[in-house]
C-alpha cells in the first residue's frame, strides 16, 4: 500500500512552453501533498505545500505564478511549470501525506528537460 | 532556516563492512526519518523515529533519535552491493505543517 505515482516520468519541452506534472496517491487519501525540486547531486528542496481545496503555500524564493499548483481532489495534485526555461530543468518529486498515519510517501519523480 | 548537517558526504566500502552516517542540527526536531534514493527514483522511507532516544531497526539497518532531539544516526550492517545509493536524513519540527527538512545526503558505494 501507500503508493504515489507521477506522470509523466520524464518530459522534454521547448523553452517558453508549459508543462503539467501529475501526482496521485493510488491507495490512500492525502489532504496535503508536497512538491520538491532536486538538481543533480543535490538534496531535495521543498517548493510548495499543496492542500486539497485551498491555495498552495510556497516556500521563499519560489515563484507562485511560474509554478502553478492545483490540488482538486484527495488523490491528485498537479504542478504546472509555466513558460519553462532551461534553468527549470530538474527532477521534480512529489510526496503525499496520508491522512491516517501522517507519514509522507514519495512519488518516483519526473525528469523535466527544457531545450 | 533549519538545516541538517549530514555526514559523511560519501563513503566507499567493501561488501560486508558496516556503515555509519549521521545528521546533526542546531534546531530541535520531533521526528527523524531516513530515506534511500536510487538514481532516477524518488526517496524510499527506511526508518522513522518519533521519540527522543528511540532506537529502531529494520533488517540490517538501525537508526537512533538523539536524546537532545538535535541529531540522528543510521547504521547499516554487513553491507551488500544493493545498498548502493544516496541516503538522506530528514526531520520534521512538529506542528500541523508536516514539512520535512532534508540533509544533503550520503552517497554510498559498495565494492563487491
Amino acid at each position: 500500500g501507500a503508493v504515489v505515482s507521477q506522470h509523466p516520468s520524464w518530459v522534454i519541452c521547448k523553452s517558453g512552453t508549459s508543462v503539467k506534472i501529475e501526482c496521485r496517491s493510488l491507495d490512500f487519501q492525502a489532504t496535503t501533498m508536497f512538491w520538491y525540486r532536486q538538481f543533480p547531486k543535490q538534496s531535495l528542496m521543498l517548493m510548495a505545500t499543496s492542500n486539497e481545496g485551498s491555495k498552495a503555500t510556497y516556500e521563499q524564493g519560489v515563484e507562485k505564478d511560474k509554478f502553478l499548483i492545483n490540488h482538486a481532489s484527495l488523490t491528485l495534485s498537479t504542478l504546472t511549470v509555466t513558460s519553462a526555461h532551461p534553468e527549470d530543468s530538474s527532477f521534480y518529486i512529489c510526496s503525499a501525506l496520508a491522512v491516517t498515519s501522517y507519514e509522507q510517501y514519495f512519488g518516483p519523480g519526473t525528469r523535466l528537460t527544457v531545450t | 532556516g533549519q538545516q541538517l548537517n549530514q555526514s559523511p558526504q560519501s563513503m566507499f566500502i567493501q561488501e560486508g563492512e558496516d556503515v555509519s552516517m549521521n545528521c546533526t542540527s542546531s534546531s530541535i526536531f520531533n521526528t527523524w526519518l531516513w530515506y534511500k534514493q536510487d538514481p532516477g527514483e524518488g526517496p524510499v522511507l527506511l526508518i522513522a523515529l518519533y521519540k527522543a532516544g528511540e532506537l529502531t531497526s529494520n533488517g540490517r539497518l538501525t537508526a537512533q533519535f538523539g536524546i537532545t532531539r538535535k541529531d540522528s544516526f543510521l547504521n547499516i550492517s554487513a553491507s551488500i552491493p544493493s545498498d548502493v545509493g544516496i541516503y538522506f536524513c530528514a526531520a520534521n519540527s512538529g506542528g500541523s505543517n508536516y514539512k520535512l527538512t532534508f540533509g544533503k545526503g550520503t552517497l554510498l558505494t559498495v565494492n563487491p
